[in-house]
């Protein structure tokens, strides 16, 4: 697609459902990201997929919290049980990370809010 | 791993008067910079970036960065700012031959009338 998408949009769930949160990258790029932005506030990293090596999961604040990325395409962030202090916007960005070509484009994020 | 520092977490000018919004990293490794603007409501949009090169970057919007390699800094200007510049914005590195990019927690710049 022409650039990062990400569903759904916005999110309502009750304290303690599970919830999965997806993003479609641009095609070709391969390393995904996804961040958490508390309201106001600034960027939290998540986790980091580049190509087919292991994921940086040193971002994901517990064990209830889960992302994986299928074909090296789409992501999906996955969180259980809900808490909270879990509503947040969620937001995935994409980069082709080769030569110059090194930023990331974000989605519009998913906007969770539980209940 | 990297890190980035953004001291303020709330700037104001005036319409028409400079502005700068200050970054300063921490990596090990040659850096590559970036600033991002989120306005309200809205995702995070690229503004600019240093790979190498020229230590001054210019992006969008009028927007331009000077990287300090010394002082480990990178501050985002703009020589006359507009009330439609009031967002927040972010500051980020990753490392040569890394993905893995980090941001500061952001700094709101409002720039009033």
């Amino acid at each position: 697609g022409a650039g990062v998408s990400q569903s759904p949009s916005n999110k309502v769930t009750e304290k303690g459902k599970d919830v999965e949160l997806r993003c479609d990258p641009i095609s070709g790029h391969t390393a995904l990201y996804w961040y958490r932005q508390s309201l106001g506030q600034g960027l939290e990293f998540l986790i980091y997929f580049q190509g087919n090596s292991a994921p940086d999961k040193s971002g994901l604040p517990s064990d209830r919290f889960s992302a994986e990325r299928t074909g090296g395409s789409v992501s999906t962030l996955t969180i259980q049980r809900t808490q909270q202090e879990d509503s947040a916007v969620y937001l995935c960005a994409s980069s082709l990370g080769r030569g110059r070509n090194t930023e990331a484009f974000f989605g519009q994020g998913t906007r969770l809010t539980v209940v | 791993a990297q890190s980035v520092a953004q001291p303020e977490d709330q700037v104001n000018v005036a319409e028409g008067n400079p502005l700068t919004v200050k970054c300063t990293y921490s990596v090990s490794g040659n850096p590559y910079l970036f600033w991002y603007v989120q306005y309200p409501n809205r995702g995070l949009q690229f503004l600019l970036k240093y790979i190498t090169g020229d230590n001054l970057v210019k992006g969008s919007y009028g927007f331009e960065a000077e990287f300090n390699k010394s002082q480990t800094s990178f501050h985002l200007k703009k020589p006359s700012a507009l009330v439609s510049d009031s967002a927040l914005y972010f500051c980020a590195v990753r490392v040569y031959n890394n993905n893995d990019m980090r941001f500061g927690a952001g700094t709101r710049l409002t720039v009033k009338p």
